[in-house]
């Protein structure tokens, strides 16, 4: 089965810039969603077809997608962001979904 | 505002069943794929099942297939999850979720609040 990995964790200062990862083989042929969750809530869409922000997020997230690796950018990261962060592939021949294995994003 | 709450969950020993339900508000519930999500209590996210608008189309996660069946009811807007031989490892949070997509790709977006099975003797 399609598998994709994330670090488990990254950490950033306030106002600096946050890069969370996530490889799999050829995910560039698909497309990538990322999912924002806070501690015992439910996930909040971030971005979907690799770039695209949804109504309400703001522009400080962006994504870019190539090759073997997903990448979510936080840029000016503020205390808010503090977050796991899921990537989240659709496999358009299986129908399957997978998602990342999770990074949890520290603002120090 | 698009809405979608889950109800259904608690404990259940091992070998036991449990019916999930999601009630959806706020959007055409009928023109729109839904979903069915898991997190283990401080795990990562996992897939569970997709079923099509029109019941059409319908898949299913290997950890669960054979074992939990999905459907829906369009008249009552309602998303269904029937959980049977369950599982220690099937103890999550269940989460419903609507489905945005085009011909290449699929997100989730909304996701309901969760509710939590319990799979304990």
């Amino acid at each position: 089965s399609y598998e994709v990995t994330q670090p488990p964790s990254v950490s950033v200062s306030p106002g600096q810039t946050a890069s969370i990862t996530c490889s799999g083989d050829k995910l560039g042929d698909k497309y990538v969603s990322w999912y924002q969750q806070k501690p015992g809530q439910p996930p909040v869409l971030v971005i979907y077809q690799d770039t695209k922000r949804p109504s309400g997020i703001p522009e400080r997230f962006s994504g870019s997608n190539s090759g073997n690796t997903a990448t979510l950018t936080i840029s000016g990261t503020q205390a808010m962001d503090e977050a796991d962060y899921y990537c989240q592939a659709w496999d358009s021949s299986t129908h399957y979904y997978v998602f990342g294995t999770g990074t949890k994003v520290t603002v120090l | 505002e698009v809405q979608l709450v889950e109800s259904g969950g608690g404990l259940v020993k091992p070998g036991g069943s449990l019916r999930l339900s999601c009630a959806a508000s706020g959007f055409t519930f009928a023109n729109f794929k839904m979903n069915w999500v898991r997190q283990a209590p401080g795990k990562g996210l996992e897939w569970v099942s997709s079923i099509s608008s029109s019941s059409n189309y319908i898949y299913y996660a290997d950890s669960v297939k054979g074992r939990f069946t999905i459907s829906r009811d369009d008249a009552k807007k309602s998303l269904y999850l029937q959980m049977n031989s369950l599982r220690a490892e099937d103890t999550a949070v269940y989460y419903c979720v609507r489905v945005g997509m085009t011909t290449v790709t699929n997100w989730f977006d909304p996701w309901g609040q969760g509710t939590l099975v319990t799979v304990s003797s």
